[in-house]
């Protein structure tokens, strides 16, 4: 496709239950990054993969959070035993290279009940 | 590590005036891209404008420009003859362009055009 593609775009899951996120980068981008959005607030780096480089998991707040990215494209963010701290929109964006910035896609809004 | 830092959580102004929107970030570094992002609330992240820190001009895009102080490291976003599609969350961010870096965001503006 032309853009970053994310899947579900909502996710309404109960405290406790595992939930993966699906990001299909641009064709050809190297670089593919998950932030995470809370209500109102700005963007706080998850994960970020770069080829076949080791991925920086420098971000993910706790070891329920964990991603792969298979082939170096389709990349699945899982998140296990949901907290509700855990609900924010999860975005992911992709890139060629460093200075072309990076194109997002419309992110996934997760609630935890 | 980089810091980003947009002082104004909100900003309005009148349609078809002048806004600027303020950002400063940390660096130790002199090689970078400092870019300017807006989130409408269809949350979709939209790349605005980009500057190259090795360039002295400053980028314009359309009604986009910004003002580049690299001593300063100040990079703040002005809007010409706003118009109610502008309406969103500008956020900026900084990359270094050494080694595999993360783009750094700020906090965020807000913006909101008064018709």
């Amino acid at each position: 496709g032309a853009g970053v593609s994310q899947s579900p775009s909502n996710k309404v899951t109960e405290k406790g239950k595992d939930v993966e996120l699906r990001c299909d980068p641009i064709s050809g981008h190297t670089a593919l990054y998950w932030y995470r959005q809370s209500l109102g607030q700005g963007l706080e780096f998850l994960i970020y993969f770069q080829g076949n480089s080791a991925p920086d998991k420098s971000g993910l707040p706790s070891d329920r959070f964990s991603a792969e990215r298979t082939g170096g494209s389709v990349s699945t963010l899982t998140i296990q035993r949901t907290q509700q701290e855990d609900s924010a929109v999860y975005l992911c964006a992709s890139s060629p290279g460093q200075d072309y910035g990076y194109t997002f896609g419309s992110g996934t809004r997760l609630t935890v009940v | 590590a980089q810091t980003v830092t947009q002082s104004q959580p909100e900003m309005s102004v009148q349609e078809a005036e002048t806004v600027t929107l303020s950002c400063t970030y940390d660096t130790s570094e002199s090689d970078y891209y400092l870019f300017w992002y807006k989130q409408p609330p269809s949350r979709q992240m939209i790349l605005v404008i980009r500057q190259e820190a090795y360039k002295q001009q400053n980028a314009t895009e359309n009604r986009f420009s910004v003002n580049f102080q690299k001593a300063a490291k100040s990079f703040s976003l002005k809007i010409s003859d706003s118009q109610l599609g502008d309406a969103a969350m500008y956020f900026c961010a900084h990359i270094s362009n050494f080694g595999n870096e993360k783009l750094t965001f700020g906090t965020g503006t807000r913006l909101t055009i008064i018709p």
